[in-house]
């Protein structure tokens, strides 16, 4: 069974630009959440997604959302980038249904200059 | 205050040595304790998984959980180099499932051949 797929892998953008990041759950996962992980706060939740509508949001600006697609796959857009906007962005699936732990893929990396 | 607080680490035990690893947390709400293990430039991996108190135990790891101390550990029997990775406990409620884990901010171990 194929595991969490994300991508880019690595990103580099500038100051006040937008960008987009993809998440592929594991098959028959209908929950995708999305965290942010930087050295100096650890793994921060951002928000949860489950069949297309947002479930679960965590305490972060608006200019972080997300979608999910009727196949589960889900998006996460940044706009208007800071440079504290810099970590890895780590996508993770469950069932759903139950409470079923967390499986992630391995994050893109997002750099901010 | 974080909701959940893990020993800072970093670690660094002989090989063969047997680990400790440690997270308490406050919230009474958690019922489901996670152990993720994340090797450098990859996403955190399933370790453990367990609900409410007791142990449990897989090959060379168990997890211990004591809800009436709001305490949980891992224990790592007969440590290998290939163990050196970061480790993350993590918690969820039963009322927003996993999807919404808090995570601890991870324990650096290294085993020294």
């Amino acid at each position: 069974k194929a595991g969490v797929t994300q991508t880019p892998r690595y990103l580099i953008k500038t100051r006040g630009q937008q960008v987009t990041l993809s998440c592929s759950p594991i098959s028959g996962h209908r929950s995708v959440s999305w965290y942010q992980q930087t050295p100096g706060q650890g793994l921060q939740f951002l928000f949860e997604y489950f069949s297309e509508t947002q479930r679960n949001k965590g305490n972060f600006p608006g200019r972080f959302s997300g979608r999910q697609f009727s196949n589960s796959r889900s998006e996460m857009n940044v706009s208007t980038l800071e440079l504290g906007d810099s970590a890895l962005y780590l996508c993770a699936s469950t069932r759903g249904s139950d409470n079923s732990p967390l499986h992630f893929g391995n994050g893109t990396r997002l750099t901010v200059t | 205050q974080k909701e959940v607080e893990q020993d800072p680490g970093p670690l660094s035990v002989p090989e063969g040595a047997i680990v400790s690893l440690n997270c308490t947390y406050s919230n009474s709400a958690f019922q489901y304790f996670m152990w993720y293990r994340q090797y450098s430039r990859k996403g955190p991996e399933l370790l453990m998984y367990t609900y409410s108190s007791g142990n449990k135990e897989d090959g060379r790891f168990t997890a211990q959980v004591d809800k009436s101390s709001k305490y949980i550990s891992l224990f790592i029997r007969d440590s290998q180099p290939s163990d050196s990775a970061t480790y993350l406990c993590a918690m969820s409620e039963v009322d927003t499932n996993a999807g919404k884990s808090t995570f601890g901010d991870g324990t650096t171990l290294t085993v020294k051949p």
